[in-house]
């Protein structure tokens, strides 16, 4: 089926150091959404976005979509050891009332 | 006001065995949504319950089945259980009117099958 794929799988960083993780598609997107997921935790909503070209920004993370609409990043700058978990963009496959497909996420390791 | 909760968070099967996991939507959502996540794997789409509904199924056999609750609560049934059901099987909740589709998720039901 479609499918998102998120680059990279695991990604280890010193504490302070940026880090960066990329959703691709093959198919144009409505929208994406992106979520965390702590280990040993549950994914909670971080953000939606829906136009081409987007940029929205929540503190030290920024999210874009693509113009094509077919891909997406999540920067976060000068990482703590709170960023640590697995970052997961997630797609619908239709008009809403279908279920989320999830990449298969990315793992931030942090190093103090 | 209350999150979504899950019901047991923890429990251990044997093969062969059924299961019955349950969950309450947030206050104020209606529709719920079940995934099943393998360890270090992305969340997959098992159903979705609205007005007592399946309104969607992902890609799971007829072993999985649910059941949604005139107060939105659901239940998650897995019959003839196989060791590959091992897994976090998480519920998320959502408000269907208006068009909201962020998911509210549950700290899960993590099930052991030996």
């Amino acid at each position: 089926g479609q499918q998102v794929m998120q680059i990279p799988q695991y990604q280890h960083v010193q504490e302070g150091e940026d880090f960066t993780t990329y959703c691709n598609s093959s198919t144009t997107l409505s929208n994406i959404q992106w979520y965390k997921q702590r280990p040993g935790g549950h994914p909670v909503f971080l953000i939606q976005l829906v136009k081409s070209g987007e940029v929205k920004k929540q503190k030290r993370l920024t999210f874009q979509f693509g113009e094509a609409k077919k891909n997406s990043s999540l920067h976060i700058t000068a990482t703590q050891t709170t960023d640590v978990g697995t970052y997961f963009c997630a797609k619908y496959s239709g008009g809403g009332a279908d279920g989320l497909t999830f990449g298969k996420g990315t793992h931030l390791i942090i190093q103090p | 006001d209350a999150g979504v909760t899950q019901s047991p968070t923890h429990l251990i099967k044997t093969r062969g065995q059924q299961v019955t996991l349950r969950c309450s939507p947030k206050s104020g959502h209606d529709t719920v949504s079940w995934y099943q996540q393998a360890l270090g794997q992305g969340p997959q789409f098992i159903f979705q319950y609205y007005e007592e509904e399946e309104r969607q199924r992902g890609n799971f056999p007829d072993r999985f089945s649910g059941h949604q609750f005139p107060n939105y609560s659901s239940e998650l049934n897995v019959n003839a259980l196989l060791l590959g059901d091992s897994a976090l099987y998480l519920c998320a909740s959502t408000r269907t009117a208006g068009g909201a589709n962020v998911l509210t998720f549950g700290a899960g039901s993590r099930l052991t099958v030996l």
